[in-house]
């Protein structure tokens, strides 16, 4: 299993949206509606933002979505707020004994 | 409310064993699975493994197989992560993560749990 590949780093303005890309192939991201996005500020634990490629749990708000196409899925956040500005890690299931496999995760800078 | 609590940070020295804990809280502790994931200095997030505690059905990475054992006692609703022989690149924050009931996703964390094996 491979790693997801994600950009490294990502900017936007206050106000402004930013797409993140996440790209895996047809045996993890391609092949199941299973992708997941986690915010991670320094320090601190993962959180969970988006399931099940679209899904928001109760809590995070809606500027934040998921999406897919192929074999590539994506997280956008419009209305970009400096408390946005953490590290991104995308996350799909891998298709066997309950794997999953992460993405090397994304810096978000609000600048 | 759901909380996942782990054990606090250790430091020990290559070839030690280690046992670190998340005590789950606030949820049939029985009913979700519990996975692990590594994060190492700097680095992304990585998954280990993770354990059913109704039945003990443990599942792990490739990369980690044989390196770590994860086990659960579902009396005390703690699920385990364990090394019988630590090396340096051992170091690493662990995260233990429950995954909800449908899909592959982790809904609620632990807090982390700072590994450190230096001579």
């Amino acid at each position: 299993q491979s790693a997801l590949t994600q950009p490294r780093s990502v900017s936007g303005s206050p106000g402004q949206s930013v797409t993140i890309s996440c790209t895996g192939t047809s045996s993890d991201v391609g092949g199941y509606n299973y992708v997941s996005w986690y915010q991670q500020h320094p320090g601190k634990a993962p959180k969970l933002m988006t399931y099940d490629v679209t899904k928001r749990p109760s809590g995070v708000p809606d500027r934040f979505s998921g999406s897919k196409s192929g074999n590539t899925a994506s997280l956008t956040i419009s209305g970009l707020q400096a408390e946005d500005e953490a590290d991104y890690y995308c996350c799909s299931y891998a298709g066997s004994y309950s794997s999953v496999v992460f993405g090397g995760g994304t810096k978000l800078t609000v600048l | 409310e759901v909380q996942l609590v782990q054990s606090g940070a250790e430091v020990k020295k290559p070839g030690e064993s280690l046992k670190i804990s998340c005590k789950g809280s606030g949820y049939p502790f029985t009913s979700y699975r519990i996975g692990w994931v590594r994060q190492m200095p700097g680095k992304g997030l990585e998954w280990m493994g993770i354990i059913y505690p109704g039945d003990s059905d443990t599942r792990y990475s490739p990369s980690f197989e044989g390196q770590v054992t994860i086990s659960a006692d579902k009396s005390i609703t703690t699920a385990y992560l364990q090394w019988s022989s630590l090396k340096a690149s051992d170091t690493a924050m662990y995260y233990c993560a429950r995954r909800k009931q449908d899909g592959y996703s982790f809904d609620y964390w632990g807090q982390g749990t700072l590994v450190t094996v230096s001579s």
